[in-house]
């Protein structure tokens, strides 16, 4: 059975850098998207990008100037997640997800998540 | 980016109750429509994809309808483990984008 575990620091100082790790287990982390999803409190979900298993990226315009996603190391089936210049609204549970298609033509959907990580922008 | 929208944002229910939530995308996303379910302090989990196909392990009671900008939710029998809050998401392009979630209280 397939795992998702999200890793890093939960606070983290204004201007600076935010950095997260995926350890997915149960499975390779082959022929799947991997996608980072955050969830600011009491708010919605916005996706924030994500990873191709071949290495290939795809990430929302809206952060995608201060957004990085890769493969950390295949072998332990890890990718990372690393935004710069934070500020207090990138306060959210960050969240990893497995992207799979369903079986419909051209359906995909997230059906593993990790079970978030709260990250506070804070001085 | 293709804006999904959600209504109600709210509603109360009760046990039994057959309840429906729909969402709007701001243009056709044929069937690239997904529901989930969240729990508070919990990830979501997928209840349906591609707009009406029940994800493995998740109870008849729930089904899903819809194409192009229009798609329903709906729980035949609401049960005490339902109330949560559920959100839709397009994967017809990216950026993926979901809705702001509707949350089923108790009544």
């Amino acid at each position: 059975q397939v795992q998702l575990q999200e890793s890093g620091p939960g606070l983290v100082k204004p201007s600076e850098t935010l950095s997260l790790t995926c350890t997915v287990s149960g499975g390779s982390i082959s022929t799947y998207y991997w996608s980072w999803i955050r969830q600011p409190p009491g708010k919605g979900l916005e996706w924030i990008g994500y990873i191709y298993s071949s290495g290939g990226t795809n990430y929302n315009p809206s952060l995608k100037s201060r957004v990085t996603i890769s493969l950390v190391d295949t072998s332990k089936n890890q990718f990372s997640l690393k935004m710069t210049s934070v500020t207090a609204a990138d306060t959210a549970v960050y969240y990893c997800a497995r992207e799979a298609h369903t079986g419909k033509i051209g359906s995909l959907a997230f059906d593993i998540w990790g079970q978030g990580t709260l990250v506070t922008v804070s001085s | 980016d293709i804006q999904m929208t959600q209504s109600p944002p709210s509603l109360s229910a009760s046990v039994g109750d057959r309840v429906t939530i729909t969402c709007r995308a701001s243009q056709s996303i044929s069937s690239y429509l997904n529901w989930y379910q969240q729990r508070p302090g919990k990830a979501p989990k997928l209840l349906i994809y591609a707009a009406s196909t029940l994800q493995s392990g998740v109870p008849s009671r729930f089904s899903g309808s819809g194409s192009g900008t229009d798609f329903t939710l709906t729980i035949s029998s609401l049960q005490p483990e339902d109330f949560a809050t559920y959100c839709c998401q397009q994967t017809y392009n990216t950026p993926r984008t979901f809705g702001q979630g509707t949350k089923v209280e108790i009544k």
